[in-house]
């Protein structure tokens, strides 16, 4: 079965700085989709960036963007300039290519310190 | 506007009763999904369901029941054989056959027990 792992429970940065929350994932697939979910204290899920494994290239979604190894099953999130609406909980979440269910790590809580 | 409405938003559930959870969708989507989500352990699923009239047990479905009679509603019956109820609950969909494609989620559902 496949397993996310989040290693780092809570992070802090400073505002304006640049943070990385770390992601690992153990599967057998070589064809699946690795996302990352941003959960505000509102506790709406919200997509931050995803990527396909087949693609080597780095997702970027503006401040956003991804180390994705493969080789290594890493997949971490960089957030550039942060901001205090960043302040939330991180979920790398893997879905294997026509699977169903979404495989969630146990989230890491970001904080922004002004 | 397009989206998941789970109701109420706050739930809460007396020793021995059975509790409904709405999840109600207008995206078209045939895949729905529950999810239960405790402190430091991320998402679990708990069922799915890819079609009318069609569900899957997820990770945690014991003590759960649920029903997809129509497209757009997929209901969560927590019943008086789960023990430790008490969580947070989300409901999600996405297009059965776009692998890519995002989980989409409600607002969610807190539960708690009397």
């Amino acid at each position: 079965a496949q397993t996310v792992t989040q290693s780092q429970p809570e992070m802090s940065v400073q505002e304006a700085e640049t943070v990385t929350l770390s992601c690992t994932y153990d599967t057998s697939e070589s064809d699946y989709y690795l996302f990352w979910y941003k959960q505000p204290p509102s506790r709406q899920m919200i997509l931050v960036i995803r990527q396909e494994a087949y693609k080597q290239q780095n997702a970027t979604e503006n401040r956003f963007s991804v180390n994705f190894q493969k080789a290594a099953k890493s997949f971490s999130l960089k957030i550039s300039d942060s901001q205090l609406g960043d302040a939330a909980m991180y979920f790398c979440a893997y879905r294997r290519n026509y699977g169903q269910n979404f495989v969630f790590g146990p989230g890491t809580r970001l904080s922004v310190l002004p | 506007d397009g989206g998941i409405t789970q109701s109420p938003k706050y739930l809460f559930r007396k020793e021995g009763q059975n509790v409904t959870l709405s999840c109600e969708q207008n995206l078209n989507h045939d895949a729905m999904y529950w999810y239960r989500q405790d402190p430091g352990q991320g998402l679990r699923l708990i069922y799915y369901s890819q079609i009318v009239n069609d569900f899957q047990k997820g990770d945690i479905a014991e003590g759960y029941s649920v029903s997809r009679e129509k497209k757009e509603s997929f209901p969560l019956t927590v019943t008086s054989a789960q023990k430790n109820p008490t969580a947070f609950y989300l409901c999600a969909s996405s297009p059965r056959t776009a692998t890519f494609e995002k989980l989409f989620f409600g607002s969610g559902t807190q539960l708690s027990v009397l």
